[in-house]
């Protein structure tokens, strides 16, 4: 079963930053926060990840609270091709397989 | 494109019926996994190789399911005796290198069983 817990769905408008909860109360030490999107009709799409330190990449800036208990992923400026179900998962290192929940359906409104 | 690609996109079927699919992945890539996904939900894990070995096998992979990857590159997933529960879209990906490495997934083959 998945360890995250994700709103079902959220609403940004459109040029706004997009903020992405995820509580993970019971992550363990050597287990990652992943972020990935799947956009309706594709495979899913990696995002970023990170273990207990802030990322940033081109694409996502991910949050990690200090007791890495919750994490918020966040597009600093949201497009209509953002529209996308955004899953976060927590993952053990050496783990291969990625178990996903139900993730959030974020809207980008025009 | 030299992503990761499935073969077909779509397939229809009678229940009782064998379905085979194909995916390909990134040149090179040593990992490959195939998922389930059925409507409102997110991927399942079914399965995943390194190379030619199938490493890890979901209990969702019953045996009417098989998957192999022959020589290392692309793999084929077939269902025998197909049933009206097995219509879902089967996505594959693939990786290089460690485990924790990112995953890129193909468009998916979505099965409908009639």
């Amino acid at each position: 079963d998945a360890k995250t817990t994700q709103p079902p769905s959220m609403d940004c408008a459109e040029g706004r930053a997009a903020n992405l909860p995820c509580n993970h109360s019971t992550i363990s030490g050597n287990e990652y926060v992943y972020w990935y999107r799947q956009i309706h009709s594709q495979g899913p799409q990696y995002i970023i990840h990170g273990l207990k330190n802030n990322e940033t990449n081109e694409m996502a800036s991910l949050i990690i609270t200090e007791d890495r208990k919750s994490s918020t992923l966040i597009l600093p400026h949201a497009t209509l091709r953002d529209t996308a179900v955004y899953y976060c998962i927590v993952r053990p290192l050496g783990d291969d397989k990625i178990i996903f929940g139900k993730g959030t359906r974020l809207h980008i409104l025009p | 494109d030299t992503g990761v690609s499935q073969d077909p996109r779509h397939k229809i079927t009678k229940r009782g019926q064998n379905v085979t699919f194909r995916c390909d992945p990134i040149s090179e890539h040593n990992r490959l996994y195939w998922y389930r996904q059925t409507l409102g939900q997110g991927p399942e894990f079914l399965t995943y190789f390194q190379n030619e070995a199938q490493l890890e096998k979901s209990r969702l992979l019953s045996d009417r399911f098989s998957a192999e990857r022959p020589k290392g590159s692309f793999s084929t997933l077939e269902i025998q005796r197909t049933e009206q529960g097995d219509s879902a879209m089967y996505l594959c990906a693939s990786s290089m290198g460690q485990s924790y490495n990112e995953q890129f997934f193909g468009p998916g083959t979505r099965l409908t069983v009639l």
